[in-house]
């Protein structure tokens, strides 16, 4: 079965610095997808960015952008002029390609925090 | 379009009592799922469906029960509900087809607990 690790439980950054966190996964599988979450204190489930295995090219969404390496089944997010909007858990989440399967498999979570 | 709604957002339960947990989506998504999130675990899968009349179970199954008898609702039901079962639950739903990476949709949330 797959597992995704997320080995910063809280992290911390200051106002307009760069933040990486990270997350490991575990699959035997070679075409998967892979998502960064985030969770402000509303509660809702927001998608940030999204990673396709097959393709080489990291992902990028304005300040959000992946560092994917397959071979070390590795998938870290950095967050560019951190803001303050950006506190918030943040799960790392693997989902396999295969037909059928719809079913996302979460890290434990990164609480973020934005020191202003 | 309203997205994913979940009623209650807010319950209290005692020990044996059951209670269902709604969600519904506007989308016409195929395939919705539960999950719940406690604290320092992340967010585990329950129960999922790619259709109505189609459920399978997830990772944390047990004391849960779930149908699928339309394409826009899809109830949890706790049949006895105990203190473990304390938690967040989030309802999700998605298409499915292509494109294959599509984005799953989440329900606001229900914080449940159990005395």
């Amino acid at each position: 079965a797959q597992t995704v690790t997320q080995s910063q439980p809280e992290m911390s950054v200051q106002e307009a610095e760069t933040v990486t966190l990270s997350c490991t996964y575990d699959t035997s599988e070679s075409d998967y997808y892979l998502f960064w979450y985030k969770q402000p204190p509303s509660r809702q489930m927001i998608l940030v960015i999204r990673q396709e295995a097959y393709k080489q090219q990291n992902a990028t969404e304005n300040r959000f952008s992946v560092n994917f390496q397959k071979a070390a089944k590795s998938f870290s997010l950095k967050i560019s002029d951190s803001q303050l909007g950006d506190a918030a858990m943040y799960f790392c989440a693997y989902r396999y390609s295969g037909a059928g399967s719809y079913q996302l498999t979460f890290g434990k979570g990164t609480k973020l925090s934005v020191i202003p | 379009n309203a997205g994913v709604t979940q009623t209650p957002k807010f319950q209290v339960l005692k020990t044996g009592q059951s209670m269902t947990l709604q969600c519904a989506q506007d989308m016409n998504h195929e395939y919705m799922s539960w999950y719940r999130q406690d604290p320092g675990m992340g967010l585990r899968l329950i129960h999922y469906s790619v259709g109505a009349g189609i459920t399978d179970q997830g990772e944390v199954p047990n004391g849960y029960n779930v149908s699928r008898s339309t394409t826009e609702d899809f109830p949890l039901r706790l049949l006895s509900a105990a203190p473990s079962q304390t938690s967040v639950y989030f309802c999700a739903s998605s298409p499915i087809g292509l494109p294959r990476d599509n984005e799953q949709f989440f329900g606001p949330g229900t914080r449940l607990t159990v005395l």
